[in-house]
């Protein structure tokens, strides 16, 4: 298995520019989301997933669109990046509904926005 | 709001000590807690899970212990490493708002 797995690693964009993290899973997790870290205020959840068609926002959302249309799948999409978006964008899935599933994370991806 | 606390927030040992890193968490509501491993530029390695009905959990050097009553969980590391050198985050699963909720972390250095 190859666990969770992110692309790209870094990416650099320009203020207004958009894009999309990709996030893949092949432990056949329902439960998948999205968190930025950030200095001093830890790890903080964008937007979450429960099953393939069903997404709902975190504590950080705007800025940010997410679609679950499979299960392996869950990519995270800037509409209009700005550098508040800097950050480095990790992704996790977890069995069981996420309830009471060990959480797995994905090597994360580092975005710098100018 | 829930809240978590990882106290020390930083320690540096000699290697071979026994340590303990705390972690306390103000939602009585929790499903599980579980503890991660964070090297410097990578992504977070799942060290130990605790389910609320659990009260420890052990892996290797590592035990991880939960009290919910008192909303604390502890991660002992026995006879520490320099690999064990890490920052070492709690986070537990909040049912009601279905996300996990992190600590700071603890910036654990292992001189040999």
């Amino acid at each position: 298995n190859a666990g969770v797995t992110q692309t790209p690693k870094f990416q650099v964009l320009k203020t207004g520019q958009s894009m999309t993290l990709q996030c893949a899973q092949d432990m056949n997790h329902e439960y998948m989301s999205w968190y930025r870290q950030d200095p001093g205020m830890g790890l903080r959840l964008i937007h979450y997933s429960v099953g393939a068609g069903i997404t709902d926002q975190g504590e950080v959302p705007n800025g940010y669109n997410v679609s679950r249309s499979t299960t392996e799948d869950f990519p995270l999409r800037l509409l209009s990046a700005a550098p508040s978006q800097t950050s480095v964008y990790f992704c996790a899935s977890s069995s069981s509904g996420g309830a009471s599933g060990e959480q797995y994370f994905g090597p994360g991806t580092r975005l710098t926005v100018t | 709001k829930q809240e978590v606390t990882q106290i020390p927030a930083a320690l540096s040992v000699p290697e071979g000590e026994n340590l303990v890193l705390n972690c306390s968490f103000t939602d009585s509501a929790i499903y599980n807690l579980q503890w991660f491993r964070q090297d410097p530029g990578k992504g977070l390695t799942s060290l130990l899970l605790i389910q609320s009905s659990q009260r420890e959990q052990t892996s290797g050097r590592l035990n991880a212990s939960l009290d919910k009553s008192s909303g604390r969980s502890t991660l002992y590391i026995a006879a520490s490493q320099p690999g064990d050198s890490a920052t070492y985050l709690c986070a537990f699963f909040s049912g009601g708002y279905n996300k996990l909720i992190f600590g700071a972390g603890t910036r654990l250095a292992v001189h040999p």
